[in-house]
């Protein structure tokens, strides 16, 4: 599968505990994006490297949220202190930058709930 | 603001018939304009997009109808089948990377 790998699939946890999330891109892909989303809702952009370098992150972002991309390749985010709130479908994409308006690729998706 | 609202909510068809799912938005430099289909359990995947220098982009039995002026545009499913089942969201686009604004999406469900 040349996809968008995210893994885990589900994760359930306590509230207060710390979750990291991982994001596989297609692997020749240098842009690499967070989204959340909500029951009933579109994604929420996140957050946004190219490469390595984290160039745009939403308000949304609290401090509490924290990626990654070291050398370029995979992903994380890390919650730190989950609240209730945070229960959501974490989701991954990845585009290759080109001209116009490049396709993003999404993953399936991790699936957090907090108890 | 950035926003794009996306109606209706859910929407349920006659295999055969037309879907017809409407979005508009206020930003008038967002300059792209695509739609995602997404399954259960699976992430959005790009549909159909179009930019606002053209009125109409169809694909297969899929068609984005677009009104520059009234800052509104569409998705047509033609020829409704129950494999097209599933959430749609449009989405707006502006700036030199894919940072996209979803609608809320349009759950849609083609009876047999």
């Amino acid at each position: 599968d040349t996809g968008v790998s995210q893994d885990p699939r589900h994760k359930i946890t306590k509230r207060g505990q710390n979750v990291t999330f991982r994001c596989d891109p297609i692997s020749e892909h240098n842009r690499l994006y967070w989204y959340r989303q909500t029951l009933g809702q579109g994604p929420e952009f996140l957050t946004y490297f190219q490469n390595e370098a984290q160039l745009e992150k939403s308000r949304l972002l609290s401090d509490r949220f924290s990626a990654e991309r070291p050398k370029g390749s995979f992903s994380t985010l890390e919650i730190q202190r989950t609240e209730q709130g945070d229960s959501a479908m974490y989701l991954c994409a990845s585009s290759l930058e080109g001209t116009g308006r490049e396709k993003l690729f999404f993953g399936s998706g991790t699936q957090l709930s907090v108890l | 603001q950035q926003q794009v609202k996306q109606s209706p909510q859910s929407l349920i068809v006659q295999k055969g018939g037309i879907s017809i799912i409407n979005c508009a938005y206020e930003n008038t430099a967002f300059d792209y304009f695509p739609w995602y289909q997404q399954f259960p359990g699976k992430g959005p995947a790009l549909l159909i997009a179009i930019r606002p220098d053209v009125s109409e982009k169809k694909e297969g039995r899929f068609t984005i109808s677009f009104n520059k002026s009234a800052k509104q545009f569409s998705l047509h499913i033609m020829d409704s089948q129950p494999g097209d089942s599933a959430t749609y969201f449009c989405a707006a686009l502006s700036g030199g990377y894919n940072k996209l604004i979803f609608g809320a999406g349009t759950r849609l469900a083609v009876h047999p």
